[in-house]
């Protein structure tokens, strides 16, 4: 049964700060793993998708990285704005293809 | 344009009451998902559906029933409603089964007294 784990829980850091989120998933037999952000009452956005076959992927500011064989994924966020205050949600996709399964969040605060 | 809408945005019902949920997206996409997230914020799947085909159920209680009449919608309908069942559900849509990104709703929050 797959689980998915996020470290840390929480993180605080001024603004500016490089920064690493970190992803842990326990069944390597993927399909992809997606980063999410999560705005207080709102839905999710899609940050960056990383097929299984892939090591990393690059969006501005933002980097995923995948290492299918450990069951890790780092998110990193470059020079780190209070705009980037929100949760961010690691998911794993099975090789069925059809079930997600989500980590419990890491919720960033930017301080000004 | 709203991608992926849900109605209502929030819901406030009594313990034993039937309720609905409607989500539409207007993407193109064939696979559709209802995802609960519970009050420690943790996001679970529920269903998915693939050209309205039931493809995922999560041991979801057969208290909710997703409806799915045509590929642009999914409806979630909800019978005796109980505590537990308070929670944000999601609606969520995707261009393939699960390989592809999900585009997600902006969620519909239920409170059952």
């Amino acid at each position: 049964k797959q689980e998915v784990t996020q470290i840390p829980a929480a993180l605080s850091v001024p603004e500016g700060e490089n920064l690493v989120l970190n992803c842990s998933f326990t069944d390597s037999a993927i399909y992809n793993l997606q980063w999410f952000r999560q705005d207080p009452g709102k839905g999710l956005t899609s940050l960056l998708l990383i097929q299984s076959s892939q090591r990393e992927q690059t969006s501005g500011r933002l980097n995923a990285s995948l290492d299918k064989s450990s069951g890790r994924s780092t998110l990193y966020i470059a020079a780190s704005q209070p705009g980037d205050s929100a949760t961010y949600l690691c998911a794993v996709c099975g090789t069925g293809g059809f079930k997600t399964i989500f980590g419990a969040g890491t919720r960033l605060f930017v301080k000004a | 344009d709203t991608a992926v809408s849900q109605t209502p945005k929030y819901l406030v019902t009594q313990m034993g009451n039937d309720k609905s949920i409607k989500c539409e997206q207007n993407l193109g996409h064939d696979t559709m998902y209802w995802y609960k997230q519970d009050s420690k914020k943790f996001l679970k799947i529920m269903f998915s559906y693939n050209n309205k085909e039931l493809i995922i159920n999560e041991t979801v209680p057969n208290r909710f029933s997703p409806k799915s009449p045509d590929k642009a919608h999914l409806n979630l309908h909800i019978n005796s409603l109980e505590l537990g069942d308070s929670a944000v559900y999601f609606c969520a849509s995707s261009q393939e089964t699960g390989p592809d990104t999900q585009y997600f709703g902006p969620g519909t929050r239920l409170t059952v007294l």
